[in-house]
């Protein structure tokens, strides 16, 4: 069981390239989110998923793309990268709904972009 | 819309002792949970510890415990017998119930000394 892995551990792109952040899991999860993790500042969400086919905004989703077709997939695609996406950034899911510890996000280890 | 705040950027303690980290939230919901989780240098998301509002009673995971004032919407990390391995960045994160996002604050970042 390796739970919720990301790649690529380390990324460095140019203004204006596009690439895809890969989320996957194991644990038959149906919710998964992607965050953001900027210096001094708490995560932010940016879209999420409740389950295979079914994806939403969240606080911060400009610039980013998702789609989920399978359970245990989750990419997150920049378009058109932009230095103000430089970040780490975090894959997490959870087994909504059943039983105690529902509410439980497990993280993946992240992914640190560089936009130059 | 849902705020967490932690006013204690960086913390220091000397390795056994206690510690106590501070988050306050702000929210108009009834039922939510809360949670702590810890970042060590790795930048792994680890859960420490979480609690559920309609439980009054206060959430104790090994020497990770937390005070809930719910009336005056804290919920601050108590760690006992402090550790270098404790040495990490502390968020606290809320959830309103059935939401699955989650709010942060913006985290402490706690040093043990040996």
């Amino acid at each position: 069981n390796a739970g919720v892995t990301q790649t690529p551990k380390f990324q460095v792109l140019k203004t204006g390239q596009s690439m895809t952040l890969q989320c996957a899991q194991d644990m038959n999860h149906e919710y998964m989110s992607w965050y953001r993790q900027d210096p001094g500042m708490g995560l932010r969400l940016i879209h999420y998923s409740v389950g295979a086919g079914i994806t939403d905004q969240g606080e911060v989703p400009n610039g980013y793309n998702v789609s989920r077709s399978t359970t245990e997939d989750f990419p997150l695609r920049l378009l058109s990268a932009a230095p103000s996406q430089t970040s780490v950034y975090f894959c997490a899911s959870s087994f909504p709904g059943q039983g105690e510890g529902w509410e439980t996000q497990y993280f993946g280890p992240g992914t640190r972009l560089l936009v130059l | 819309a849902q705020t967490v705040t932690q006013s204690q950027p960086e913390m220091s303690v000397q390795e056994a002792e206690t510690v106590t980290l501070s988050c306050t939230y702000d929210t108009s919901e009834n039922n939510y949970y809360l949670f702590w989780y810890k970042q060590p240098p790795s930048r792994q998301m680890i859960l420490v510890i979480r609690q559920e509002a309609y439980k009054q009673q206060n959430a104790t995971e090994n020497r990770f415990s937390v005070n809930f004032q719910k009336a005056a919407k804290s919920f601050s990390l108590k760690i006992s017998d402090s550790q270098l391995g404790d040495t990490a960045m502390y968020f606290c994160a809320f959830m309103k119930l059935y939401s699955y996002q989650l709010i942060w604050g913006a985290g402490t970042k706690l040093i043990i000394k040996p």
